[in-house]
C-alpha cells in the first residue's frame, strides 16, 4: 500500500509562479525524499529531509516536514517550463529496512511558458 | 559511462514466455531495487537486495524472480509472463538512503 499521498494530483501554473506540492504519510519515518520524473524517464532525486529536520533548501526548492501532522511540502520558486514533470514523495521508514522507500502516486506539474 | 543502466529499454513478449530484465550499476552500491510503475498505482517495489546473494520480497513479488550473484548486477526474471505484468520497470541502487534510478524498461505482454 502507498505510504505517501501527494496533493494535488495535477497542477498547472504559469512560468515564474511558485508551485507547491504536498505529501501526507501514515507511519513513523526516518526520512522523506522528493523525486522528479520527466516523461518517459527514470526518477531523479531532488532532496532528502530527515525526521529531525523541519526545513531544507536546495536552489529553487524548499522542503518542509511536519512530523506531528505527518506531512511535507515541496515548494518550487520561480518555476520554469523545464520544471514540467511529475513529482513524487517517498518515505524511508524508521528502524530495520530504512533503505526501502515507499512512493506516493505523484503530482503532475505543468509549467506553461 | 558511470551510473545505472537497464536493458532492454523496450520489450514485447507473449503470455507464458520467460523474460529477463537486466540492471547494471557502476557505483558498487550495496542496495538495489526493482519497481514497476503503472498508471493509478505509482511505483511499487517488487524485490530488493541488500548485498550480493541477499534478496527479499517487496510489495508485489508474485510472478517475479531475482538474483544477485555480483554486486553490480540485479536481473529480474518474469518466469511466465502475464498480461498484468505489462508495465514500466525501474531498477534503482541506493547510497545512504538516496535512490538512483535507471531509465526504465517498457514491457508489453501480448
Amino acid at each position: 500500500s502507498q505510504q505517501g499521498e501527494e496533493d494535488p494530483q495535477a497542477l498547472s501554473i504559469q512560468e515564474g509562479e511558485n508551485a507547491t506540492m504536498n505529501c501526507s504519510y501514515k507511519t513513523s519515518i526516518n526520512n522523506l525524499q522528493w523525486y522528479r520524473q520527466n516523461s518517459g524517464r527514470g526518477l531523479v532525486h531532488l532532496i532528502l529531509i530527515r525526521s529531525n529536520e523541519r526545513e531544507k533548501h536546495s536552489g529553487r526548492l524548499r522542503v518542509t516536514l511536519d512530523t506531528s501532522k505527518k506531512s511535507s511540502s515541496l515548494l518550487i520558486t520561480a518555476s520554469r517550463a523545464a520544471d514540467t514533470a511529475s513529482y513524487f514523495c517517498a518515505t524511508g521508514r524508521s528502524g530495520a529496512g530504512s533503505y526501502q522507500l515507499t512512493f506516493g502516486k505523484g503530482t503532475k506539474l505543468s509549467v506553461i511558458p | 559511462d558511470a551510473g545505472i543502466t537497464q536493458s532492454p529499454r523496450y520489450k514485447i513478449t507473449e503470455t507464458g514466455r520467460q523474460v529477463t530484465l537486466m540492471c547494471h550499476q557502476t557505483w558498487s552500491h550495496s542496495y538495489m531495487f526493482w519497481y514497476r510503475q503503472d498508471l493509478g498505482h505509482g511505483l511499487r517495489l517488487i524485490y530488493y537486495s541488500a548485498a550480493a546473494d541477499i534478496t527479499d520480497k517487496g510489495e508485489v513479488p508474485d510472478g517475479y524472480v531475482v538474483s544477485r550473484s555480483k554486486t553490480e548486477n540485479f536481473p529480474l526474471t518474469l518466469e511466465s509472463a502475464t498480461r498484468s505484468q505489462t508495465s514500466v520497470y525501474f531498477c534503482a541502487s541506493s547510497e545512504e538512503g538516496t535512490q538512483y534510478f535507471g531509465p526504465g524498461t517498457r514491457l508489453l505482454v501480448l
